[in-house]
């Protein structure tokens, strides 16, 4: 059974705090991604990585960066929150071939205050 | 224009109903298509993928209409336990995925 789990459900933070949010996979997946989701909006790409140490901006990556030191683990940082980035955040992976499904961690529900 | 767009309801359905959401999609390039159940506070899951010729698991059935650009997703019967977002996703191509902003479904007993 494939399992993304991410570091906090939810966690509140003070506008211009560096944050980290963490994401681990257990299926050796290549690709792994991170979202953020807000009513009306969808989920919006922020980052994605197709294999160790590689990146590439998403949709928003403005305000992020992100850290892919080993396969598993797909970390995203605000370098210095504001409060335009309260949200949910979603990380998901998948393998590398094919149309195949992204599987997706829990969130976390970040608030910047 | 969004990239892909749904009509984000509420849909409120009694149980037994038939229910159909449509996704419109801009890009005529769009490769695979999928919906996915997102339940209140939860992850987004897959559903089911979405082929040419249409297809059906269950109570549940998708189309593709390329020539309109658009998906649907049927369900027949519908439970309470359908209670739940629906997100429509288009693959481009490469890592490219754009989810639309999803359709809720309320079943009422």
């Amino acid at each position: 059974d494939v399992k993304v789990t991410q570091s906090s459900r939810y966690l509140v933070k003070r506008t211009g705090e560096k944050v980290f949010l963490e994401c681990v996979q257990d299926m050796d997946h290549e690709n792994m991604f991170w979202y953020r989701q807000d009513p009306g909006l969808g989920l919006r790409l922020i980052y994605f990585s197709y294999d160790v140490k590689m990146k590439e901006k998403g949709d928003i990556p403005e305000g992020y960066s992100v850290s892919r030191e080993k396969k598993e683990r797909f970390s995203l940082i605000l370098e210095s929150a504001s409060t335009n980035q309260t949200s949910m955040y979603l990380c998901a992976s998948k393998w590398d071939r094919g149309y195949n499904e992204q599987f997706f961690g829990p969130g976390t529900r970040l608030t910047v205050l | 224009r969004k990239e892909v767009e749904q009509d984000p309801g509420p849909f409120n359905v009694p149980e037994g109903a038939t229910v159909a959401f449509n996704c419109t999609y801009s890009n005529s390039a769009s490769q695979s298509f999928f919906w996915y159940r997102q339940d209140c506070r939860k992850e987004p899951k897959l559903l089911m993928s979405v082929y040419s010729s249409g297809n059906e698991d269950g109570r549940f059935t998708a189309q593709l209409n390329r020539a309109s650009q658009y998906i649907s997703l049927l369900i027949r019967d519908s439970k309470l336990s359908d209670s739940a977002t629906y997100l429509c996703v288009v693959r481009t191509g490469g890592f490219k995925t754009i989810f639309g902003a999803g359709t809720r479904l309320f079943v009422k007993a």
